[in-house]
């Protein structure tokens, strides 16, 4: 079956510590995002990839790295320096360059600082 | 800067009642509206719209966008319990691709 996986589901980080997010996907997209989505916030882009090798910063990428070192992967590292990692995040994917076409969620990581 | 602002931003009613939520969007470029409805944790899609004026319509849902007045509205007619969600109104522009969400309207139907 296609689509986009996320793990783990669940996530605790102690303070000072980086974490990694995995996200894979089998759709042969191109283009892959990472939201961030706090209570009554929708959904903020941290970065977003539209090639391999290449990545872009979004509207909160500080405190956070990535890379795309694969088509189908895009981890997410959480690092020490976002000073509150809590929430919930969503990778998702599209095609590019390919007119009006939806992007496909996945299930998302809960990243919760204790 | 790109702005994508939904109301209501929350919203309770109870089974059988209309409901219509808005999405307004200032935008450089557009190129299409997308709804997407999120009840535990992945998002999915619902329409995409494109052009103005034209009704999209899947069983009691249906969304409409004014490109004059730059807005949409997401009808859910007949209401059911399994419609409590976040519906999330997002705005593609042309050149990057990328979706700008709004904040979401939190839709709950009590039976």
């Amino acid at each position: 079956d296609g689509g986009i996986t996320q793990s783990p589901k669940y996530l605790f980080r102690k303070e000072g510590q980086n974490v990694t997010l995995s996200c894979e996907q089998n759709l042969n997209h191109d283009a892959m995002y990472w939201y961030r989505q706090d209570p009554g916030q929708g959904l903020r882009l941290i970065y977003y990839s539209q090639i391999v090798n290449d990545f872009q910063k979004g509207d909160i990428a500080e405190g956070y790295s990535v890379s795309r070192e694969k088509k189908e992967s895009f981890p997410l590292t959480v690092t020490s320096a976002q000073k509150n990692p809590t929430a919930f995040y969503l990778c998702a994917s599209s095609f590019r360059g390919i007119a009006n076409t939806e992007a496909f969620f996945g299930q998302g990581t809960r990243l919760t600082v204790v | 800067e790109d702005k994508v602002v939904q109301s209501p931003l929350s919203l309770v009613v109870h089974e059988g009642d209309t409901v219509t939520l808005n999405c307004s969007y200032e935008v450089t470029n557009f190129r299409s509206l997308l709804w997407y409805k999120q009840e535990k944790k992945a998002p999915t899609f619902l329409f995409m719209l494109t052009s103005s004026g034209i009704e999209k319509k899947s069983g009691r849902l249906s969304s409409i966008l004014d490109k004059k007045e730059l807005f949409s509205i997401l009808n859910i007619t007949a209401t059911q319990t399994g419609d409590s969600a976040i519906y999330l109104c997002a705005v593609e522009t042309g050149g990057s691709y990328i979706p700008t969400f709004g904040r979401g309207t939190s839709l709950i139907v009590h039976p």
